[in-house]
């Protein structure tokens, strides 16, 4: 039962433009999210973070935006750089245990 | 910054051996998690401490166990090794808040377990 879904396995988008990774959730008690950058080998990289009483958090080029009636949320990059090519996970937990629930991963790619 | 320590990087075992990961968490941070991360899949929480307590669990199996030490870095313990257990072991510490909200976990470089 996969409660975080990255639906979209790989996204190829034209360096300068705008990358959208979308995740969707089925468990109503996550009240935190976070997305991540991996590259292969190497361990997840923080990005940027949402709690579930806000719908917009903004850092630098990276939005992370939350509909929590849709049960959906989405990472906006802008501008999009080659070196934004990356896996990015997408991960939900609650307050009261922490443990992250992960999606599958997006596979970005930037073409210069 | 400091950032989360694993060691080895690197682990190439025998089945039915013992292996032992290591975790040394940010300065400061009092919770760990270990996620196991098979070929091609999303890491899987197995195991959390907070504050050298045992937080959680997953879907750990019976012949892992894991503890927290005194120093706040923990340990791994893997025995009878099958070869389903390769995979890359990730350690995440993260500090508690205690204001609401959601702690943010930061991950070590892995640990990449070759079961032969």
């Amino acid at each position: 039962d996969q409660q975080v879904k990255q639906n979209s396995p790989s996204l190829s988008v034209q360096e300068g433009r705008i990358s959208i990774l979308n995740c969707d959730y089925t468990n109503s008690m996550f009240d935190y999210f976070l997305w991540y950058k991996k590259y292969p080998a190497e361990g997840p990289t923080f990005l940027i973070s949402i709690s579930s009483i806000k719908d917009k958090n903004e850092d630098g080029r990276f939005t992370v935006f939350l509909n929590k009636s849709a049960k959906h949320l989405s990472l906006h990059i802008v501008p999009s750089q080659p070196g934004d090519s990356a896996v990015y996970f997408c991960a939900a937990s609650t307050s009261n245990t922490g443990k992250l629930i992960f999606g599958q991963g997006t596979t970005l790619q930037v073409k210069p | 910054a400091a950032g989360v320590i694993q060691s080895p990087r690197h682990l190439i075992k025998e089945k039915r051996e013992t292996a032992t990961l290591k975790c040394y968490p940010i300065p400061r941070h009092d919770t760990v998690y270990w996620y196991q991360q098979g070929p091609g899949q999303d890491p899987q929480f197995l195991i959390s401490f907070y504050e050298k307590m045992q937080s959680d669990k997953g879907s750990i199996p019976d012949r892992f166990s894991a503890q927290q030490f005194s120093d706040y870095h923990s340990e791994l313990n893997m025995s009878s090794l099958e070869l389903g257990d390769s995979a890359l072991y990730f350690c995440a510490s993260s500090s508690i808040t205690r204001t609401g909200g959601g702690e943010t976990q930061y991950f070590g470089p892995g640990t990449r377990l070759l079961v032969l």
